[in-house]
């Protein structure tokens, strides 16, 4: 059982669309963050979120971390083949140290 | 900089022989992970150390896996014996304990694991 919840889990869309991806739980994390998986190589942090309603950007990429810190939202506008890759988010909480728990991950294909 | 290295990169092995997966950790890092990441299951935390102390391992399949930490650059994974089922990328990640929460986690590029 998944305590991070990602929607959906496989995304095919045409270069310039924009997208949505989710990350819920019903339990509350004390930090979110998002990292990008490329094929071969290991996950990159894209950033943490660590305050409830907090809204990051990062180019053409929005982060938000819900008012409860159970949820998060990735928003990629104007998506290029250069996104493609899975998405993952992961929950830290205080007191586990830098243990972080994964949600499934959204694949995602932004075709040319 | 380094970053968290890996080997092998790639290994394929018969079921029941012993694998054994290195890394190290990123210098002046405190923790250390281990995950498995397969499509069914997703990327899955095995084993974590903080300062060479097994701090969790609940995530160990079973006692055919083994970890160790014997200092604060080097760790190994050790499968014996292996089966088909433990087919899967195998990462080690590190990181520095600065925060309660929401440190940055660093992985290795993983080592892929075909077990025949």
């Amino acid at each position: 059982t998944q305590l991070l919840e990602q929607s959906p889990q496989f995304l095919s869309i045409q270069e310039g669309e924009n997208l949505t991806v989710y990350c819920n739980s019903s339990s509350v994390f004390s930090s979110l963050q998002w990292y990008r998986q490329e094929p071969g190589e290991g996950p990159v942090l894209l950033v943490t979120v660590v305050t409830g309603g907090e809204v990051k950007k990062l180019k053409r990429l929005t982060f938000q971390f819900g008012d409860a810190r159970k949820d998060s939202s990735l928003h990629i506008t104007a998506a290029q083949p250069g996104d493609t890759g899975l998405y993952l988010c992961a929950g830290g909480r205080v007191n586990a140290g830098n243990m972080l728990t994964f949600g499934g991950g959204t694949r995602l294909m932004v075709k040319p | 900089d380094a970053g968290v290295i890996q080997s092998p990169r790639h290994e394929v092995t018969e079921m029941g022989q012993e694998v054994t997966l290195r890394c190290k950790p990123i210098s002046g890092h405190n923790s250390l992970f281990w995950y498995r990441q397969t499509m069914m299951r997703g990327l899955e935390l095995l084993i974590y150390f903080n300062n060479n102390v097994p701090i969790d391992d609940s995530g160990m399949p079973e006692d055919r896996f083994s970890a160790k930490m014997p200092n604060a650059s080097f760790s190994t994974l050790k499968i014996q014996p292996s089966e088909p089922r433990d087919s899967a990328v195998y990462f080690c990640a590190s990181s520095f304990l600065a925060a309660p929460s929401g440190n940055t986690i660093y992985f290795g590029e993983g080592s892929w694991l075909t077990v025949v």
